[in-house]
């Protein structure tokens, strides 16, 4: 099975621009999904398919991706950001197996 | 609003099968465009991906896990549920259930539960 790549800590001033990378093979043939997870709580949805946010997620949060690597961006980062963030994606295998990265902890200075 | 639930037993014993439930609230179990699935998380670990399953019955399931688990769906009660057999104490973790959809470009988990801790312990 695939393995998606996430650096495992990242940081960024407050009001600043982070990008947040997932590297992995199957990233060439899907695209990458992206949650936020706080302490204590569920995994919250924010990015999806090609450049999708769910209902309630702020534009601050967009998706890009090229090649085997795949981009969250965070643009004037908010306090309330700071938490854990995975990346997910189908299987290269082309079967209905999906993948999670390691995830990074993202510290909003 | 669509809801998942999990509910079991927090505390299993090594060699025992883990055994929990996920009741969907808010929406059909059986709509053709969903699976439904679990994921868990050991404790300060990331998420690791067990399986889902399609209301027909279709299952898919992580490699690594796979001789060990078992998805089933009760679509009469609107539940799917979670069998991991002869546990460890690496099985210690958070289980979330949560909807999964598939396309030809994507796969990923829009609504979660709120998660189960369950023990592994003698």
């Amino acid at each position: 099975s695939s393995e998606l790549t996430q650096d495992p800590a990242v940081s960024v001033a407050l009001g600043q621009t982070v990008r947040i990378t997932c590297q992995g093979d199957s990233l060439r043939n899907y695209y990458a999904s992206w949650y936020q997870q706080k302490p204590g709580q569920a995994p919250v949805l924010v990015i999806y398919g090609k450049n999708n946010r769910p209902s309630g997620i702020p534009d601050r949060f967009s998706g890009s991706s090229s090649g085997n690597t795949a981009s969250l961006t965070i643009t004037g980062a908010q306090a309330e950001d700071e938490a854990d963030y995975y990346c997910n994606s189908r299987d290269s295998s082309a079967n209905l197996y999906v993948v999670f990265g390691g995830g990074t902890k993202l510290t909003v200075l | 609003q669509l809801q998942l639930q999990e509910s079991g037993p927090g505390l299993v014993k090594p060699s025992e099968t883990l055994s929990l439930t996920c009741t969907v609230s808010g929406g059909s179990i059986s709509s053709s465009s969903y699976y439904w699935g679990w994921i868990r998380q050991p404790p300060g670990k990331g998420l690791e991906w067990i399986g889902s399953i399609y209301y027909s019955g279709s299952t898919y399931y992580n490699p690594s896990l796979k001789s060990r688990v078992t998805i089933s769906i009760d679509t009469s009660k609107n539940q799917f549920s979670l069998k991991l057999s002869s546990v460890t104490a690496a099985d210690t973790a958070v289980y979330y259930c949560a909807r999964h959809l598939y396309d030809f470009w994507s796969g990923y988990c829009d609504y979660w539960g709120q998660g189960s801790l369950v023990t592994v312990s003698s």
